[in-house]
């Protein structure tokens, strides 16, 4: 059974639009949480985290919320731009280790 | 060449054949990740080498064989492989600290498409 859930397979918002990207999980344990970005032909890149300890974490148009009570992450993107169109993985690790577990990813795509 | 790279970018495969996936990575990391993603499922971690050790093998088939000659190159080596073994095969690595293996960004290379006949 998957511990990182990304429920939406995909997702279409307009340019300059905000975008909501969410992930769910079911272990308690998780303690650091990601967001990869990965386009066509790519690996995937890193693109923020949030440690169990924050309920949010921003980094320029793009920010993580945590609600740890209802283990549910969600990215927020803000405002969209046809350049964010990619598939985004959830993930998350215990203890902070080196061992991430994905989510699904949600294929994202911006209408200019 | 910088960054991660992995060759073949595509690999087709007999199921009595023997093939070899390559990484090499160019960002001075000692920490290398084999990946595999098939259709529509997530990333799942297969095996990890920290400074030439393996650290994780996460219960992959012998028929996957990993190699890691030094913190800048890993292989994949493949043998009688099963038709549920198509996937994407990705490759990373990271910066690691001596004797404290934690979380540090993971980066990644292309992948190998990889499909078996």
């Amino acid at each position: 059974d998957q511990q990182v859930k990304q429920n939406s397979p995909s997702l279409s918002v307009q340019e300059g639009r905000i975008s909501i990207l969410n992930c769910d999980y079911t272990n308690s344990m998780f303690d650091y949480f990601l967001w990869y970005k990965k386009y066509p032909a790519e690996g995937p890149t890193f693109l923020i985290s949030i440690s169990s300890i924050k309920d949010k974490n921003e980094d320029g148009r793009f920010t993580v919320f945590l609600n740890k009570s209802a283990k549910h992450l969600s990215l927020h993107i803000v405002p969209s731009q046809p350049g964010d169109s990619a598939v985004y993985f959830c993930a998350a690790s215990v203890d902070s280790s080196y061992k991430l577990i994905f989510g699904s990813g949600t294929r994202l795509l911006v209408r200019p | 060449e910088t960054g991660v790279t992995q060759t073949p970018r595509h690999l087709v495969m007999g199921m009595t054949n023997k093939k070899s996936l390559k990484c090499e990575q160019h960002l001075g990391h000692n920490a290398m990740y084999w990946y595999k993603q098939s259709a529509k499922k997530p990333l799942e971690l297969m095996f990890v080498y920290n400074f030439k050790e393996q650290t994780e093998n996460n219960s992959v088939p012998s028929r996957f064989s990993p190699e890691c000659p030094n913190s800048s190159h890993l292989f994949l080596h493949l043998h009688t492989l099963q038709p549920e073994d198509s996937a994407l095969y990705l490759c990373a690595s990271s910066q690691e600290l001596a004797g404290v293996f934690r979380y540090n960004e993971q980066f990644f290379g292309p992948g190998t498409r990889l499909t078996v006949l």
